[in-house]
């Protein structure tokens, strides 16, 4: 079975820059496995804020910004904010319909 | 823009079966595909599934298989989500999600956008 594996948890400073990253279990993580990322606060449904590897949802602020680094897909928030503290998820396409969520991670500004 | 709008909250006995609605409105259902994502209580998000109206088909992951149906009814704009068989470990928000299907070009968005709103599937003795 496939695992996409997230870092638990990262603290940020406020203004700071962090690296969050979305890797497979077995093999790498490339442009084809169209990876997205979604943020979501408690309570709430996520939210859309990266697709297709390095696209911005609409309306999403331009310090988001995806890529692929090494072998995994990777979220950066440069310049982070208060509001910015919440878990991310990323998704990745696995091919003939299925879809796999990573593990999720907590990112606290302090 | 399409919005979601998925039924209430349900309480459901072990062993039992549980079907959850999300209504679609801006736009009709056979332009998507129907997602549903799990999320059980503190923990992350969990792919089940897929329905695609356009052609008729579902896939869903393996831990679901035998234990989930998705369908729609185009009719009313209004995609399901069966799980039967229910255990406590099935407590959690189940959400719906879409993601866009261009019949003309034959190619999906691969990203999910809308969500529904979630809904709280507790399973209790």
């Amino acid at each position: 079975q496939t695992v996409v594996t997230q870092e638990p948890s990262f603290s940020v400073s406020p203004g700071g820059t962090v690296t969050l990253t979305c890797g497979l279990s077995s093999g790498s993580v490339s442009t084809s496995y169209h990876p997205s990322w979604y943020q979501q606060t408690p309570g709430q449904a996520p939210r859309t804020l990266i697709y297709n590897t390095n696209t911005r949802s609409s309306g999403v602020p331009d310090r988001f910004s995806g890529s692929i680094l090494g072998n995994k897909a990777a979220l950066t928030i440069t310049g982070a904010q208060a509001d910015d503290e919440s878990d991310y998820y990323c998704a990745l396409y696995l091919g003939v319909g299925i879809f796999v969520f990573g593990t999720g991670t907590k990112v606290t500004v302090l | 823009q399409v919005q979601l709008v998925q039924s209430g909250a349900e309480l459901k006995k072990p062993g039992s079966s549980v079907k959850v609605s999300c209504k679609a409105s801006g736009d009709t259902l056979s332009n998507y595909a129907i997602n549903w994502v799990r999320q059980a209580p503190g923990q992350g998000l969990e792919w089940m599934g897929v329905f695609i109206p356009f052609f008729g088909t579902s896939y869903y992951a393996q831990k679901f298989q035998g234990r989930v149906t998705i369908t729609a009814d185009e009719s009313t704009s209004t995609a399901y989500m069966e799980l039967t068989s229910l255990r406590s470990d099935d407590t959690a928000v189940y959400y719906c999600a879409l993601y866009y299907y261009d019949s003309a070009t034959y190619s999906y968005s691969y990203w999910f956008d809308p969500w529904g709103q979630g809904t709280l599937v507790t399973v209790s003795s």
